[in-house]
């Protein structure tokens, strides 16, 4: 079956401590994306890649990185700079930008973080 | 500004009622409209979008949208609702020839009730 699969499903972390949260999709789409979501706030884009090896900041790109070395995997690591990172992360693929004829796009379920 | 307004974050309804979710944008350029589903501690699905053409889509589970260009709206329906419609629901806009991203209003909670 073609998905996205993002894990740890939930996840604890100390302060202070980075964590890698993994994305993987067997869709062979060529854009990739970061979210986070809080309750009340939707979605607000952190990261996003058109392409292997290049990737842009969104909207709430402070505390995160990506990179982008294979098509199929796009992992986000929260760094300790990252003010408040419990949330809910989701990690979504699209054939091309939202610009394009497409744009939709598919998510994974989601992974929770919580910061101790 | 390019902004995306979903007036109601919080709809109760009854089982087998109508309901209507609203989804205000604006915008100086053409859009692409969206709207996702999120069940409890999932991730989005696409419901229904509209890219050109008729201006009335229908989506899975029954949902239907209109899209109102004179009142920037893009509204979401359905005639009767079930327990298992009990979710979130986020409409999407993508703004042609802008910024290269989609962005989310920030969810309508609807909860059916029996």
């Amino acid at each position: 079956d073609g998905g996205i699969t993002q894990s740890p499903k939930y996840l604890f972390r100390k302060e202070g401590q980075n964590v890698t949260l993994s994305c993987e999709q067997n869709l062979n789409h060529d854009a990739m994306y970061w979210y986070r979501q809080d309750p009340g706030q939707g979605l607000r884009l952190i990261y996003y890649s058109q392409i292997v090896n290049d990737f842009q900041k969104g909207d709430i790109a402070e505390g995160y990185s990506v990179s982008r070395e294979k098509k199929e995997s796009f992992p986000l690591t929260v760094t300790s700079a990252q003010k408040n990172p419990t949330a809910f992360y989701l990690c979504a693929s699209s054939i091309d930008l939202p610009t394009g004829a497409s744009g939709e796009l598919f998510f994974g379920e989601g992974s929770r973080l919580t910061v101790l | 500004a390019q902004s995306v307004t979903q007036l109601d974050s919080q709809v109760p309804v009854f089982e087998e009622a109508p309901v209507e979710l609203r989804c205000n944008y604006s915008s100086s350029v053409s859009v692409y409209l969206f709207w996702y589903v999120q069940y409890p501690n999932q991730g989005l699905q696409l419901l229904l979008k509209y890219l050109s053409g008729s201006t009335l889509v229908k989506g899975i589970n029954g949902f239907e949208a209109e899209f109102n260009k004179s009142q920037t709206s893009f509204h979401l329906r359905k005639p009767s609702v079930h327990i298992s419609d009990t979710a979130e629901y986020f409409c999407a806009v993508s703004f042609q020839g802008g910024s290269e991203k989609l962005v989310f209003g920030k969810g309508t909670k609807l909860t059916v009730n029996p």
